[in-house]
Protein backbone atom coordinates (compact mmCIF):
# COMPACT_ATOMS: atom_id res chain seq x y z
CA UNK A 1 0.00 0.00 0.00
CA UNK A 2 1.19 3.18 -0.98
CA UNK A 3 0.81 6.16 2.01
CA UNK A 4 0.86 9.56 0.92
CA UNK A 5 2.31 12.21 3.51
CA UNK A 6 0.51 15.77 2.53
CA UNK A 7 2.56 18.81 3.75
CA UNK A 8 1.60 21.23 5.41
CA UNK A 9 -1.31 20.26 7.32
CA UNK A 10 -2.22 24.15 6.90
CA UNK A 11 -1.48 26.80 4.71
CA UNK A 12 -2.46 30.25 5.62
CA UNK A 13 -1.58 32.96 2.72
CA UNK A 14 -3.59 35.56 1.48
CA UNK A 15 -5.17 36.27 -1.97
CA UNK A 16 -2.95 36.96 -4.74
CA UNK A 17 -0.20 34.75 -3.01
CA UNK A 18 1.11 31.48 -4.13
CA UNK A 19 0.64 28.13 -2.55
CA UNK A 20 2.52 25.66 -3.08
CA UNK A 21 1.19 22.31 -1.66
CA UNK A 22 3.40 18.98 -1.29
CA UNK A 23 2.09 14.95 -1.66
CA UNK A 24 5.19 12.30 -0.37
CA UNK A 25 4.43 8.84 -1.36
CA UNK A 26 6.28 6.06 0.62
CA UNK A 27 6.70 4.37 -2.21
CA UNK A 28 7.71 5.40 -6.39
CA UNK A 29 4.21 5.70 -7.84
CA UNK A 30 4.54 4.16 -10.96
CA UNK A 31 3.52 6.04 -14.13
CA UNK A 32 2.77 9.06 -12.46
CA UNK A 33 -0.49 8.27 -11.19
CA UNK A 34 -1.47 10.57 -8.70
CA UNK A 35 -3.95 13.41 -8.74
CA UNK A 36 -5.25 16.22 -6.75
CA UNK A 37 -8.77 17.41 -5.86
CA UNK A 38 -10.48 19.96 -4.12
CA UNK A 39 -12.93 20.45 -1.37
CA UNK A 40 -14.43 23.27 0.05
CA UNK A 41 -17.21 22.47 2.95
CA UNK A 42 -19.77 20.96 2.29
CA UNK A 43 -19.23 20.72 -1.02
CA UNK A 44 -17.99 16.88 -2.95
CA UNK A 45 -14.37 17.10 -3.90
CA UNK A 46 -13.55 18.59 -7.47
CA UNK A 47 -10.75 16.99 -9.71
CA UNK A 48 -8.05 19.51 -10.25
CA UNK A 49 -5.22 17.36 -11.72
CA UNK A 50 -4.60 13.89 -13.11
CA UNK A 51 -1.50 12.08 -14.19
CA UNK A 52 0.57 14.13 -11.81
CA UNK A 53 0.51 17.28 -13.91
CA UNK A 54 -2.29 17.30 -16.45
CA UNK A 55 -5.21 19.74 -15.41
CA UNK A 56 -8.54 18.33 -15.31
CA UNK A 57 -11.39 19.73 -17.91
CA UNK A 58 -12.16 23.32 -17.32
CA UNK A 59 -9.73 23.78 -14.18
CA UNK A 60 -8.27 27.35 -14.69
CA UNK A 61 -4.28 27.61 -15.69
CA UNK A 62 -3.42 28.89 -11.78
CA UNK A 63 -3.33 25.39 -10.95
CA UNK A 64 -0.63 23.06 -12.06
CA UNK A 65 0.66 20.13 -10.89
CA UNK A 66 4.17 18.32 -11.16
CA UNK A 67 6.62 15.64 -9.81
CA UNK A 68 7.38 12.53 -10.43
CA UNK A 69 8.85 9.36 -7.81
CA UNK A 70 8.04 9.91 -4.69
CA UNK A 71 7.57 13.86 -4.61
CA UNK A 72 4.70 15.51 -6.20
CA UNK A 73 3.49 19.72 -5.68
CA UNK A 74 0.44 21.72 -6.51
CA UNK A 75 0.81 24.75 -6.99
CA UNK A 76 -1.82 27.60 -7.42
CA UNK A 77 -0.40 30.86 -8.92
CA UNK A 78 -1.97 32.95 -7.43
CA UNK A 79 -4.41 32.44 -4.97
CA UNK A 80 -8.24 33.90 -5.55
CA UNK A 81 -10.74 33.70 -2.84
CA UNK A 82 -12.32 30.76 -3.93
CA UNK A 83 -9.61 28.70 -3.94
CA UNK A 84 -9.72 28.68 0.05
CA UNK A 85 -10.58 24.89 0.44
CA UNK A 86 -8.56 21.46 1.43
CA UNK A 87 -6.60 19.79 -0.94
CA UNK A 88 -6.14 16.03 -1.63
CA UNK A 89 -3.76 13.77 -3.28
CA UNK A 90 -4.76 10.23 -4.57
CA UNK A 91 -2.64 7.81 -5.89
CA UNK A 92 -4.33 5.33 -8.80
CA UNK A 93 -3.36 2.27 -10.90
CA UNK A 94 -3.38 -0.24 -8.16
CA UNK A 95 -5.41 -1.03 -5.31
CA UNK A 96 -5.92 -0.02 -2.92
CA UNK A 97 -6.44 3.67 -3.64
CA UNK A 98 -4.95 6.24 -1.14
CA UNK A 99 -5.66 9.79 -0.41
CA UNK A 100 -3.45 12.06 1.46
CA UNK A 101 -4.48 13.32 4.46
CA UNK A 102 -5.55 16.87 3.15
CA UNK A 103 -3.79 20.42 3.33
CA UNK A 104 -5.82 23.02 4.26
CA UNK A 105 -5.74 26.11 2.80
CA UNK A 106 -6.77 29.22 4.42
CA UNK A 107 -7.17 33.03 3.66
CA UNK A 108 -4.44 34.81 6.56
CA UNK B 1 -23.68 16.12 -18.35
CA UNK B 2 -23.06 12.96 -15.75
CA UNK B 3 -25.44 12.52 -12.74
CA UNK B 4 -24.90 10.55 -9.65
CA UNK B 5 -27.98 10.27 -7.36
CA UNK B 6 -27.45 8.91 -4.26
CA UNK B 7 -29.90 7.34 -1.99
CA UNK B 8 -29.78 4.62 1.35
CA UNK B 9 -27.96 5.35 4.52
CA UNK B 10 -28.81 6.42 7.85
CA UNK B 11 -28.81 5.51 11.39
CA UNK B 12 -28.30 1.91 11.96
CA UNK B 13 -27.12 -0.21 15.10
CA UNK B 14 -23.72 -1.24 15.47
CA UNK B 15 -23.79 -4.99 13.79
CA UNK B 16 -26.58 -3.95 11.45
CA UNK B 17 -27.06 -3.85 7.92
CA UNK B 18 -27.34 -0.76 5.53
CA UNK B 19 -27.87 -0.42 1.58
CA UNK B 20 -26.64 2.75 -0.36
CA UNK B 21 -27.19 2.95 -3.90
CA UNK B 22 -25.94 5.64 -6.97
CA UNK B 23 -28.07 6.07 -10.04
CA UNK B 24 -26.39 7.21 -12.69
CA UNK B 25 -26.77 9.50 -16.10
CA UNK B 26 -25.31 11.03 -18.90
CA UNK B 27 -22.33 8.44 -19.74
CA UNK B 28 -22.12 5.12 -21.30
CA UNK B 29 -22.42 3.62 -17.81
CA UNK B 30 -20.77 0.06 -18.29
CA UNK B 31 -17.69 1.52 -20.00
CA UNK B 32 -16.83 2.95 -16.55
CA UNK B 33 -15.52 1.57 -13.14
CA UNK B 34 -17.47 3.04 -10.36
CA UNK B 35 -16.61 3.53 -6.56
CA UNK B 36 -17.33 4.09 -3.17
CA UNK B 37 -15.17 6.78 -1.05
CA UNK B 38 -16.38 7.76 2.16
CA UNK B 39 -15.58 10.99 4.89
CA UNK B 40 -15.56 10.82 8.42
CA UNK B 41 -17.17 13.18 10.38
CA UNK B 42 -13.74 16.25 10.15
CA UNK B 43 -11.93 13.66 8.63
CA UNK B 44 -10.00 13.13 4.63
CA UNK B 45 -11.20 11.25 2.27
CA UNK B 46 -11.57 7.40 2.39
CA UNK B 47 -11.77 4.51 -0.65
CA UNK B 48 -14.41 2.07 -0.07
CA UNK B 49 -14.26 0.07 -3.04
CA UNK B 50 -14.54 -0.41 -6.64
CA UNK B 51 -16.31 -2.44 -8.98
CA UNK B 52 -14.98 -2.65 -12.94
CA UNK B 53 -17.28 -1.82 -15.64
CA UNK B 54 -18.76 -5.78 -16.49
CA UNK B 55 -19.28 -5.91 -12.93
CA UNK B 56 -17.22 -8.88 -12.25
CA UNK B 57 -14.06 -7.14 -10.97
CA UNK B 58 -14.29 -5.71 -7.43
CA UNK B 59 -11.60 -4.26 -5.02
CA UNK B 60 -12.26 -3.53 -1.37
CA UNK B 61 -9.94 -1.51 1.02
CA UNK B 62 -9.01 -3.59 4.06
CA UNK B 63 -11.29 -2.12 6.48
CA UNK B 64 -14.28 -3.26 4.62
CA UNK B 65 -13.59 -6.58 3.09
CA UNK B 66 -15.64 -9.54 3.95
CA UNK B 67 -18.50 -7.00 5.56
CA UNK B 68 -19.17 -4.63 2.20
CA UNK B 69 -20.38 -5.58 -1.27
CA UNK B 70 -20.24 -3.49 -4.25
CA UNK B 71 -22.47 -4.43 -6.99
CA UNK B 72 -23.95 -2.86 -10.27
CA UNK B 73 -26.86 -3.12 -12.44
CA UNK B 74 -25.81 -2.54 -15.83
CA UNK B 75 -29.13 -2.41 -17.04
CA UNK B 76 -30.75 0.28 -14.56
CA UNK B 77 -27.33 2.18 -14.18
CA UNK B 78 -27.65 1.32 -10.18
CA UNK B 79 -24.23 1.17 -8.58
CA UNK B 80 -25.06 -0.54 -4.93
CA UNK B 81 -22.82 -0.33 -1.57
CA UNK B 82 -24.18 -3.72 0.66
CA UNK B 83 -23.07 -2.98 4.00
CA UNK B 84 -22.83 -5.36 6.86
CA UNK B 85 -21.54 -5.55 10.19
CA UNK B 86 -21.56 -2.26 10.66
CA UNK B 87 -18.84 -0.68 13.41
CA UNK B 88 -18.98 2.66 14.82
CA UNK B 89 -16.23 3.59 12.61
CA UNK B 90 -18.26 2.88 9.65
CA UNK B 91 -19.42 6.15 10.00
CA UNK B 92 -18.88 8.66 7.52
CA UNK B 93 -20.58 10.43 4.21
CA UNK B 94 -20.04 7.78 1.64
CA UNK B 95 -19.84 9.55 -2.21
CA UNK B 96 -20.00 7.26 -5.27
CA UNK B 97 -17.17 8.43 -7.67
CA UNK B 98 -17.30 7.32 -11.47
CA UNK B 99 -13.82 6.38 -12.56
CA UNK B 100 -12.22 9.30 -15.15
CA UNK B 101 -11.39 6.81 -18.00
CA UNK B 102 -13.18 4.16 -20.05
CA UNK B 103 -9.77 1.65 -19.97
CA UNK B 104 -8.98 0.47 -16.64
CA UNK B 105 -10.38 0.31 -13.31
CA UNK B 106 -8.47 1.92 -10.37
CA UNK B 107 -8.74 5.37 -11.57
CA UNK B 108 -8.81 8.39 -10.53
CA UNK B 109 -12.32 10.33 -9.87
CA UNK B 110 -14.01 12.88 -12.31
CA UNK B 111 -17.34 12.94 -11.25
CA UNK B 112 -19.60 12.70 -7.65
CA UNK B 113 -22.57 11.62 -6.10
CA UNK B 114 -24.26 14.62 -3.68
CA UNK B 115 -23.00 11.91 -0.49
CA UNK B 116 -25.05 9.60 1.83
CA UNK B 117 -24.67 9.76 5.53
CA UNK B 118 -24.04 6.26 7.11
CA UNK B 119 -24.21 6.72 11.12
CA UNK B 120 -23.22 4.06 13.08
CA UNK B 121 -24.82 4.04 16.81
CA UNK B 122 -26.69 2.30 19.63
Amino acid sequence: EIVLTQSPGTLSLSPGERATLSCRASQSVSGGYLAWYQQKPGQTPRLLVYGASRRAAGIPDRFSGSGSGTDFTLTISRLEPEDFAVYYCQVYGSSPLTFGGGIKVESK
Amino acid sequence: EVHLVQSGGGLVQPGGSLRLSCAASGFTFNNYALNWVRQAPGEGLEWVATINGGGFGTYYADSVKGRFTISRDNSNHTLHLQMNSLRAEDTALYYCAKAAAWFGELLWFDSWGQGTPVTVSS
